[in-house]
């Protein structure tokens, strides 16, 4: 199994761009996460679908930021502006069952910097 | 917001030393899971205990759990230059939501 793939790895890009994230889940998984990491405020959940469904965004900051999982091997995660403070590492996880029993596996993220 | 809080921050040892790590969360949970981040990776699962479960041991791993303190343990034993990480515990919050603590970097030095 290749794991969780994130797409890109690195992305620079100037202030008020859109930028889109990508993630594919491990086959067979039925939960996806959506994790921000910054050195200030450490690893936040952003949103969590199941089965293809958003069941908590609240922790999305700003209505700038959306997700989407449109099929059970793909998701994204779109800034529309972007802004600098959005700078950090997204991590997509997936899990095939809730968190009572089932890790989370993490792919090696995408390192976002917005000038 | 964080549930868990791991101390140390930081620990540097000597290779061939066990590392200890803990971790205090705030509110009652199903179970507690560790992770390790190797620098520009992602995250990776280690162990999971429930809290119905006070020790579990995987390799040089051993973690305890103690419900009433609210806390818990990572115990790294003979440890290895490759152990050198990041090492967060996560606790599940309500509705599935698992949260993470701040971590304790770790370095073994050769």
């Amino acid at each position: 199994d290749a794991g969780v793939i994130q797409s890109p790895r690195h992305e620079v890009t100037e202030m008020g761009q859109e930028v889109t994230l990508r993630c594919k889940p491990i086959s067979g998984h039925d939960y996806l996460f959506w994790y921000r990491q910054t050195m200030m405020r450490g690893l936040e959940l952003l949103i969590y679908f199941n089965n293809n469904v958003p069941i908590d965004d609240s922790g999305m900051p700003e209505d700038r930021f959306s997700a989407k999982m449109p099929n059970a091997s793909f998701s994204t995660l779109k800034i529309q502006p972007s802004e600098p403070r959005d700078s950090a590492v997204y991590f997509c996880a997936s899990s095939l069952a809730d968190n009572y029993n089932s890790p989370l596996h993490f792919g090696n993220g995408t390192r976002l910097t917005v000038t | 917001s964080q549930q868990g809080e791991e101390d140390p921050q930081a620990l540097s040892i000597q290779e061939g030393e066990n590392a200890t790590m803990n971790c205090s969360y705030k509110t009652s949970i199903n179970n507690l899971q560790w992770y390790r981040q190797n620098s520009g990776r992602g995250l990776v699962h280690l162990i999971l205990i429930r809290s119905n479960e006070r020790e579990k041991h995987s390799g040089r791993l051993r973690v305890t759990l103690d419900t009433s303190k609210k806390s818990s343990s990572l115990l790294i034993t003979a440890s290895r230059a490759a152990d050198t990480a990041s090492y967060f515990c996560a606790t599940d919050e309500n509705d599935y939501k698992l949260s993470f603590g701040a971590g304790t970097t770790v370095t073994v030095r050769a």
